[in-house]
C-alpha cells in the first residue's frame, strides 16, 4: 500500500498570502497524484488531477507540482473561499489511498 | 449536469447489515469507474470499493470479504451492500464517480452509517 504523507497538519495563513501545500509518497505514484477540497459538511471537490492539471472551473491561482514521490499544491493569493482541508489522493496503484490531509486556516 | 444521490444510511448493531444506494444521472455507472470513499468523524479520507465497467471490483483490505459493491445498469445506481458491521465502519459514505483512468471528478453529498449498540 502507498502511504501518502501531508504536511504540515495546520496551515495559519492570512486572506492574499501564498500557501504551498506538501504530499510525500512511500513510493513512486508516477504522478498519478490528485489534490482535493473539502469544506465542513460538505464533499471533496477535485481541484488537479495528474500532479498538475486543474480540474473544470478551478482558479488558476491552484496549482499542482512535483514528480515520483514529491509533490506540492501552491494557492497563491489566497481567498476567504480557499479555507478548508486539502487531501492528496494516488490512483498508481490499488489500494486508492488519501493523505491525512492539510487544514488551511485563518490566521 | 451529473448528481450522485446516496441512500441507505442510518444506524445499525453490530453485526447487522445495510446497502447503501447511490442514484447517478448525467453520468453512466455502467461505462465509467464508480467507487466508495468514506469518511469516519472528524478524520480523512478512505478509499472502499471500485467498480469498473467491466464488471471488475476492487476493495480495501479493511472490508474485503463484508463489503459487496455492484450496479443496476437499467437503474443506473450503484450499491454497496455492507455486513458484519463494526463500530469502525461509522462513517459517512460517499458515491463518487470518475471517466476511465482518471480520479474521482464526481461526488455525492454521502450518507451516514452509524454503528452502535
Amino acid at each position: 500500500e502507498i502511504v501518502l504523507t501531508q504536511s504540515p497538519a495546520t496551515l495559519s495563513l492570512s486572506p492574499g498570502e501564498r500557501a504551498t501545500l506538501s504530499c510525500r509518497a512511500s513510493q513512486s505514484v508516477s504522478g498519478y497524484l490528485a489534490w482535493y477540497q473539502q469544506k465542513p459538511g460538505q464533499a471533496p471537490r477535485l481541484l488537479i488531477y495528474e500532479t498538475s492539471n486543474r480540474a473544470t472551473g478551478i482558479p488558476a491561482r491552484f496549482s499542482g507540482s512535483g514528480s515520483g514521490t514529491d509533490f506540492a499544491l501552491t494557492i497563491s493569493n489566497l481567498e476567504p473561499e480557499d479555507f478548508a482541508v486539502y487531501y492528496c489522493q494516488q490512483r498508481r496503484t490499488w489500494p486508492l489511498t488519501f493523505g491525512g490531509g492539510t487544514k488551511v486556516e485563518i490566521k | 449536469e451529473v448528481q450522485l444521490v446516496e441512500s441507505g444510511g442510518g444506524l445499525i448493531q453490530p453485526g447487522g447489515s445495510l446497502r447503501l444506494s447511490c442514484a447517478a444521472s448525467g453520468f453512466t455507472v455502467s461505462t465509467n469507474y464508480m467507487s466508495w470513499v468514506r469518511q469516519a468523524p472528524g478524520k480523512g479520507l478512505e478509499w472502499v470499493s471500485c467498480l469498473y465497467g467491466d464488471g471488475s471490483a476492487f476493495y480495501a483490505d479493511s472490508v474485503k470479504g463484508r463489503f459487496t459493491i455492484s450496479r443496476d445498469n437499467s437503474e443506473n445506481t450503484l450499491f454497496l451492500q455492507m455486513n458484519t458491521l463494526r463500530a469502525e465502519d461509522t462513517a459517512v459514505y460517499y458515491c463518487a464517480g470518475a471517466t476511465p483512468g482518471t480520479f474521482f471528478q464526481h461526488w455525492g453529498q454521502g450518507t451516514l452509517v452509524t454503528v452502535s449498540s
